[in-house]
């Protein structure tokens, strides 16, 4: 049983560069959550897709954008890349509703030069 | 929205001894609480959680409680061992909100041996 799966495990950008990120979620799994986490803090929710559309977001700006594809896949892309961007960004994914037990993956460790 | 605090932000404690991590919440819909440990550079792991229309929960060495009227949940686990060390995260989920689940900012959990 394939857990949640991201990639890459480490990326390099310098400031005003663009990423994606990617993230399959765990079979059986319809839901995926994004979330940044920086060195010794929680996570912070990013944004949630489900049936392949934005259901909930968080307090981060237009620069951050999602999708997910029929496959229950998602990606994150970060615009105009901010030295506070560098972070890890986790992957959680889910079944149904938003309060159900969300599993994450090993995240993409995203350093801003 | 959401929001939860944790303490203590480290908690030591002797090999078989107990330990209690508190949380607060102040979103009084909130309706699912889980917790996870996140050992170093991996992956948070969901290990227990609870929901509103229950006072407490248990699995082997770990238990949960909730108190409604306080807005407060609690971590316990009993008979430490050495790879209990980790950060745990509280976090809240509030039902029909826009923010995802909402996580505290952790307990470094040292067991000393």
């Amino acid at each position: 049983d394939a857990g949640v799966t991201q990639s890459p495990t480490h990326l390099i950008k310098t400031r005003g560069q663009q990423v994606t990120l990617r993230c399959s979620p765990k079979s059986g799994h319809d839901t995926v959550s994004w979330y940044q986490q920086a060195l010794g803090q929680g996570p912070q929710f990013i944004f949630q897709y489900y049936e392949e559309e934005e259901r909930q977001r968080g307090n981060f700006p237009d620069r951050f954008s999602g999708h997910q594809f029929p496959n229950y896949s998602s990606e994150l892309n970060v615009n105009a890349l901010l030295l506070g961007d560098s972070a890890l960004y986790l992957c959680a994914s889910s079944f149904g509703d938003s309060n159900q037990p969300q599993h994450f993956g090993d995240g993409t460790r995203l350093s801003i030069l | 929205g959401e929001n939860v605090e944790q303490h203590p932000s480290t908690l030591s404690v002797q090999e078989g001894d107990s330990a209690v991590i508190k949380c607060t919440y102040s979103d009084s819909a909130s309706n699912y609480f889980p917790w996870y440990k996140q050992e170093l550079g991996k992956r948070p792991q969901l290990i227990i959680d609870i929901r509103s229309n229950v006072g407490e929960k248990k699995d082997q060495r770990i238990a949960v409680t909730l108190n409604k009227t306080a807005k407060h949940f609690s971590l316990h686990i009993t008979e430490t061992q050495p790879e209990d060390s980790a950060v745990y995260f509280c976090a809240g989920y509030s039902g029909g909100g826009a923010d995802g689940l909402t996580f505290g900012k952790g307990t470094h959990l040292i067991i000393q041996p």
